[in-house]
């Protein structure tokens, strides 16, 4: 079935530095690919989309590439901020496979220090 | 346009005994999908509904059950409630079919059983 692998957190990181979480899947079709984030007692919030091979999604400096040949959708930002402490989730949906299903990894905690 | 609203959205339950918790989607979306959000278990997919029919069910036993109304309102009920059923459960509604097939997710509703 499908799967969705992230790299494990927490990260912390310094204000201004470089992020990247890394995101890879498992498939049987061709999936749209998605990050979510979650703030602290919040639902989750679409981030950024692609939905075919080599699309690159960008929203609020964040930006992911959908690699098709290494099945990744690694997130990545220029230069943090606080504000971006947050739950970043990646995931998956299959409307010809799976309709109406996400999968989701299991988030990485991301927390921004001044 | 309204998002997706979760009622309610606190909710303290004494173990075996049953709740519901309602979920109305963004206007125009058939879809709607919840999710179980745990420390442990991260998100867990329950069900889905479009237009009224159930299209596909995570693995979780038979307590947990839901439906979908004409007006693409969804309810979901967990019967004879166990201490691990604490959870934050998320609702998520899209338009199901095509390409765009982003959920949009609620504010979740959080259930302490005690």
């Amino acid at each position: 079935g499908d799967s969705v692998t992230q790299m494990e957190g927490p990260v912390t990181l310094s204000e201004e530095a470089f992020l990247t979480i890394n995101c890879t899947y498992t498939a049987t079709g061709y999936p749209s690919l998605f990050w979510y984030v979650q703030y602290p007692g919040e639902g989750l919030q679409l981030l950024l989309k692609a939905t075919k091979a080599d699309d690159k999604g960008s929203n609020k400096g964040f930006e992911a590439t959908y690699r098709k040949e290494t099945t990744s959708f690694h997130l990545e930002k220029g230069s943090v901020q606080v504000s971006d402490s947050a739950v970043y989730f990646c995931a998956l949906s299959d409307p010809n496979t799976n309709a109406g299903k996400s999968t989701f990894g299991d988030g990485t905690t991301l927390t921004v220090k001044p | 346009k309204a998002g997706v609203t979760q009622t309610p959205r606190y909710l303290i339950k004494t173990r075996g005994q049953q709740v519901t918790l309602s979920c109305s989607p963004i206007s125009g979306h058939r879809s709607v999908s919840w999710y179980q959000q745990t420390p442990g278990q991260g998100l867990q997919f329950l069900f889905e509904y479009f237009s009224e029919t159930q299209r596909n069910k995570g693995n979780f036993p038979g307590r947990f059950s839901g439906r979908q109304f004409s007006n693409s309102r969804s309810e979901m009920n967990v019967s004879t409630l166990e201490l691990g059923d604490s959870a934050l459960y998320l609702c998520a509604s899209s338009r199901g079919q095509g390409a765009n097939t982003e959920a949009f997710f609620g504010q979740g509703t959080r259930l302490t059983v005690v």
